[in-house]
């Protein structure tokens, strides 16, 4: 079974840009495994800010884009927030099975 | 507003079955792949099943292969995870998931004698 890595966690500057990264223990992620990305906050259900690698629903934030990058499905958050500080959890699709990363634990400070 | 509602948790007893519901208003829940997703207390994000929009496929993790069947009702928007030989570490929070994106807001399933 494949392993989803994502960084345990990553800081950034109230205003600044950070990259998360999604990769797959099976090799170079594609648009084939549908990446996905969600936000957590304590407490709450997860929201949806990615599908299917770039596709942005109707109600993220458009400082949030998705894309592949070196191999790897990436959120890319441009301009950070305080409210950004959160959880941020990624999945890949393996021909219908479905591997969640461990998640990033993002600071803004 | 688009809402997936679950329900259906609770306490059982080790070895014991319980049958979550997922119902879906205003948006087009046939033509999607649904999911279950758990969340033990203080853990990640883990993907348990899903099922495609017709129900013709499923797919579990293998930690609840031959315990939990998933499915779905289209003409009720509904979507369910029978889960028979419950274990303690099958507790968590169980969300449904949309493929199109869209989050339920929990069910609590609490195994524990």
């Amino acid at each position: 079974q494949a392993v989803v890595t994502q960084e345990p966690s990553l800081t950034v500057s109230p205003g600044g840009t950070v990259t998360f990264t999604c990769g797959s223990s099976t090799g170079s992620v594609t648009t084939k495994h549908y990446a996905f990305w969600f936000q957590q906050k304590p407490g709450q259900a997860p929201t949806t800010l990615i599908c299917d690698t770039t596709n942005k629903p109707s109600w993220t934030p458009a400082r949030f884009s998705g894309s592949l990058v070196g191999g790897k499905a990436a959120l890319i958050l441009s301009g950070a927030q305080p409210e950004d500080e959160a959880d941020y959890y990624c999945l890949l699709v393996y021909g219908g099975v479905v591997i969640f990363g461990g998640g990033t634990q993002l600071t803004v400070l | 507003e688009v809402q997936l509602v679950e329900s259906g948790g609770g306490l059982v007893q080790p070895g014991g079955s319980l049958r979550l519901s997922c119902v879906a208003s205003r948006f087009t829940f046939s033509s999607y792949w649904i999911n279950w997703v758990r969340q033990a207390p203080g853990k990640g994000l883990e993907w348990v099943a899903n099922t495609r929009p017709d129900g013709s496929d499923k797919f579990y993790v293998d930690s609840v292969k031959g315990r939990f069947t998933i499915s779905r009702d289209n003409a009720k928007n509904s979507a369910y995870l029978q889960m028979n030989g419950l274990r303690v570490d099958d507790t968590a929070v169980y969300y449904c998931l949309s493929g199109a994106g869209y989050w339920g807001q929990g069910t609590l399933v609490t195994v524990s004698s």
